[in-house]
């Protein structure tokens, strides 16, 4: 059973480099979010998805972007990199939009120099 | 104020000490409450949801007041495997599971 897979699970960038954050989940659940963790602080949300070709922003989207083609897939996209995106970044999923367990991803951690 | 906050510690306890931690949230629309592990460097997993009526597993309990907007966890008879950071979280309205920044436990041998 895989859950959520994240890659890749490290990656330094040059400021102004792009990349894409991969995530897939074999479970069928329709929600994904991706969230940042700063150290010592809680989980911030950048983007989530409550279905195939449905997306929305969440608390810090700016300078992020996200596709949902696939139920499975949810590729988190970084344009421009900045030392303000060095972050671990989680991937998420649960079946339902309320009351739901989310499901994590090991997460990616970026640095950004 | 942020939607979701915790006394961020760090608690530190001995082996066998009851602690318990409390998290407040400002949207009064917030349907599920859940109260997240997160060890070092690791992902957050799901230590257990919070229902109005109390929810108890072995030795955590969670408890939600409505009318005070607030969550809470106890933890009775500590163990070392127990230190962590706790992260409470709520879903709003907008189907967004919100974290708040996290409390430190250790526990000391």
């Amino acid at each position: 059973n895989a859950g959520v897979t994240q890659t890749p699970k490290f990656r330094i960038l040059k400021i102004g480099q792009s990349m894409t954050l991969q995530c897939a989940q074999d479970m069928n659940h329709n929600y994904m979010y991706w969230y940042r963790q700063d150290p010592g602080m809680g989980l911030k949300l950048i983007y989530y998805s409550v279905g195939a070709g449905i997306t929305d922003k969440g608390e810090v989207p700016n300078g992020y972007n996200v596709s949902r083609s696939t139920t499975e897939d949810f590729p988190l996209r970084l344009e421009l990199a900045a030392p303000s995106q060095t972050s671990v970044y989680f991937c998420a999923s649960t079946p339902s939009g309320m009351g739901g367990e989310l499901f994590f991803g090991e997460g990616s951690r970026l640095t950004v120099l | 104020r942020k939607e979701v906050e915790q006394d961020p510690g760090p608690f530190n306890v001995p082996e066998g000490a009851t602690v318990a931690f409390n998290c407040t949230y400002s949207n009064s629309a917030s349907q599920s409450f859940f109260w997240y592990r997160q060890d070092c460097r690791k992902e957050p997993k799901l230590l257990m949801s919070v229902y109005s009526s109390g929810n108890e597993d072995g030795r955590f309990t969670a408890q939600l007041n409505r009318a005070s907007q607030y969550i809470s966890l106890l933890i009775r008879d500590s163990k070392l495997s127990d230190s962590a950071t706790y992260l409470c979280a709520g879903f709003g309205s907008a189907r967004q599971l919100t974290f708040g920044s996290g409390t430190q436990l250790t526990v000391l041998p």
